[in-house]
């Protein structure tokens, strides 16, 4: 099983959707979650952490299920602006700092 | 503050040639995290340096090497260049438990 994975899409979702992606890892002993978003031949962004208690920006949430081992990130009301390679990060064990990137899951807004 | 900065932005060199890519992390982050993105694929894990040290590396052969220096800024080298090398190549840093941030990468083709 990979450490971490995502379903690569295209979502391909119309303005105004609400669209949600998973995120599934393999170690249960992880502590830091991230949401990073990438644009077209750019490098990867902080989109948002994931908190233990999931947390929301704007149109924005992210969730954190320790029993499933996945997180969720959750768009409202899609704008063209959003689409973009959402990748999902992991911390490799508790007290390292090796992050471990899925594949991304890429999103389509279209008008 | 400056971010993290990448150099050279684009290298072009012939195959069996030798790359090196350099790196300066956020000043006070000490993890230094190198990925190789090739076209239209997800990020791969390299390498990741903390302290000055290597702490773990990806799934590459040998000729893929790098190291960190006392001030933090790192060097990615990679010799006996092949084709399938021309890549994104991205670093990241961070500090200890937080997010990556990443820089605008080096775009290495090799012909």
């Amino acid at each position: 099983r990979k450490e971490v994975e995502q379903d690569p899409g295209p979502f391909n979702v119309p303005e105004g959707a609400t669209v949600a992606f998973n995120c599934t890892y393999s170690n249960s002993a992880s502590q830091s979650f991230f949401w990073y978003r990438q644009d077209c031949r750019k490098e990867p962004k902080l989109l948002m952490s994931v908190y233990s208690s999931g947390n929301e920006d704007g149109r924005f949430t992210a969730q954190l299920n320790r029993a499933s081992q996945y997180i969720s990130l959750l768009i409202r009301d899609s704008k063209l602006s959003d689409s973009a390679t959402y990748l999902c990060v992991v911390n490799a064990l508790p007290n390292t700092d090796k992050l471990i990137f899925g594949t991304g899951t890429r999103l389509q807004v279209f008008p | 503050e400056a971010g993290v900065t990448q150099s050279p932005t684009h290298l072009i060199k012939t195959r069996g040639q030798q790359a090196t890519l350099r790196c300066s992390p956020i000043s006070g982050h000490t993890s230094v995290y190198w990925y190789q993105q090739a076209l239209g694929l997800g990020l791969q894990f390299l390498l990741w340096y903390d302290e000055g040290e290597e702490r773990n590396r990806g799934n590459f052969p040998p000729r893929f090497s790098g190291r960190q220096f006392p001030n933090y800024s790192s060097e990615l080298n990679v010799n006996a260049l092949e084709l399938e090398d021309s890549a994104l190549y991205l670093c990241a840093s961070s500090s200890t438990g937080g997010e990556a941030f990443f820089g605008q990468g080096t775009r290495l083709t090799v012909v």
